[in-house]
């Protein structure tokens, strides 16, 4: 079954203790992406990532980091998170084919709480 | 500032009938623009897009309309159904197709 994976699903952390949230696809697609989405403001794009090797900020990158290494894992790192990075975290994948490059393909969610 | 697709937050619609969703934006240079549908508890899940140099795309049950003389963008939901109780995202997509700028939703609930 084509899906993007993410773990944990729902995780409580203290403020400042490092953390992974993991994202993978079994679809061999080139583009992928994390979002985070808060009540009111939608979705924002923290970082994407073109193929491997390539990552690039997006809307709100500030306290993120990410890696590509390998083309179907894409993992979010908080180095030293906050409280205002409690949020639902979303990573997605598509296809850079013209036609499809578009459709993206999202994972369940992480909910993270910082306290 | 600069907004990025506004939307009305709620929608309640009769079944059968047929669902308008709406989304304003302001920024001309968007290349596509994208509509979304996320159930509860589950990730958003791509419906349909539109080239910003066309004006209408039809899906199955969904039509999109865009209107980039007023920057408005809309998604028709034919005969709505149950099922399609949902929220709704516009999303623009810019430089070259690499971000995405997602508004913040409309919450459809279709009452049988």
């Amino acid at each position: 079954e084509a899906q993007v994976t993410q773990n944990p699903r729902y995780l409580i952390t203290v403020t400042g203790k490092k953390l992974t949230v993991t994202c993978s696809q079994n679809m061999n697609h080139e583009y992928m992406s994390w979002y985070r989405q808060d009540p009111g403001l939608g979705l924002r794009q923290i970082y994407y990532s073109m193929n491997v090797e390539v990552t690039d900020k997006g809307d709100v990158p500030e306290g993120y980091k990410v890696s590509r290494k390998e083309k179907r894992n894409f993992p979010l790192i908080l180095e030293s998170p906050s409280p205002n990075q409690t949020s639902l975290y979303f990573c997605a994948s598509s296809t850079r084919l013209a036609l499809r490059r578009y459709e993206q393909y999202f994972g369940p969610g992480t909910r993270l709480t910082v306290t | 500032g600069e907004s990025v697709g506004l939307h009305l937050p709620t929608l309640s619609v009769q079944e059968g009938d047929n669902s308008i969703i709406n989304c304003a934006y302001s920024n001309s240079a968007s290349d596509y623009f994208i509509w979304y549908k996320q159930e509860s508890g589950k990730g958003p899940q791509f419906i349909i897009d539109i080239r910003s140099n066309m004006d209408k795309r039809q899906g199955q049950r969904v039509t999109v309309l865009l209107n980039k003389t007023v920057k408005h963008l809309s998604l028709q939901i034919a005969a709505t159904q149950p099922g399609d109780s949902a929220v709704y995202f516009c999303a623009e997509i810019r430089n070259t197709g690499n971000q995405f700028y997602f508004g913040t939703g409309t919450s459809l609930t279709v009452i049988p």
